[in-house]
């Protein structure tokens, strides 16, 4: 069964405390994974997509990598505004279903 | 920038009431989806829908159905609300089902 389990469940950092968020997946045949930002009481923001084991993603102070079994979102130097939940999705090549992990909650304290 | 509006922020229903949520994209895509979201259980599919007129089920289409009658509207519908059907609901949408999806910003929906 195909799933999604992103680790740590919630994560206190201090600013400027770079660290990472890890989505790891099971599932046959990957075609893109996605991660969001979601702020409380909205909905979940698209930041990127990556598609095959090696490939790198940047905006701001975010840094998506993919491996053939996880994914990592680190965050360097991150600052209050970064505070939000953090989803991880995957979309395999023989089905368009998109398959949601539980989320991160990053909470940076100024 | 794709913009998803959904009708409601907040909407308070009572047992047994026919509820309908509307969500409405300006970018003319032909995907649209709807979610509900609990604490702990995460994004799950309800309907989904790639053109007018059609629509297929997701995970969890029991109590529910869903309208497109145009293209750049999709409506969720829950026949005769019950109390687990309080949570919030988001509807996405796609320009091809291989992009990801661009979400508005919920109705959190309480049934009393």
């Amino acid at each position: 069964e195909d799933q999604v389990t992103q680790s740590p469940e919630a994560l206190r950092l201090q600013e400027g405390e770079s660290s990472s968020l890890n989505c790891s997946y099971t599932v046959s045949g990957l075609r893109g994974l996605f991660w969001y930002r979601q702020d409380p009481g909205k909905g979940p923001e698209f930041l990127f997509t990556l598609y095959s084991a090696g490939e790198e993603k940047e905006k701001e102070r975010l840094k998506a990598t993919l491996t053939k079994k996880e994914s990592f979102l680190h965050i360097t130097a991150p600052k209050p505004e970064d505070s939000a939940t953090y989803l991880c999705a995957v979309q395999r090549h023989s089905h368009d279903k998109i398959i949601f992990g539980k989320g991160t909650r990053l909470h940076i304290l100024p | 920038d794709v913009k998803v509006t959904q009708s409601s922020r907040y909407l308070v229903k009572r047992t047994g009431e026919k509820v309908f949520l509307e969500c409405v994209q300006d970018m003319d895509h032909e995907n649209m989806f709807w979610y509900r979201q609990d604490p702990g259980l995460g994004l799950r599919l309800i309907y989904f829908s790639y053109d007018v007129k059609m629509k297929e089920k997701g995970d969890i289409p029991e109590g529910y159905s869903v309208s497109r009658e145009k293209k750049e509207r999709f409506s969720l519908i829950l026949e005769s609300a019950s109390t687990n059907q309080t949570s919030m609901y988001l509807c996405a949408s796609t320009v091809s089902r291989y992009q990801p999806q661009h979400f508005g910003d919920g109705t959190r929906l309480s049934i009393l």
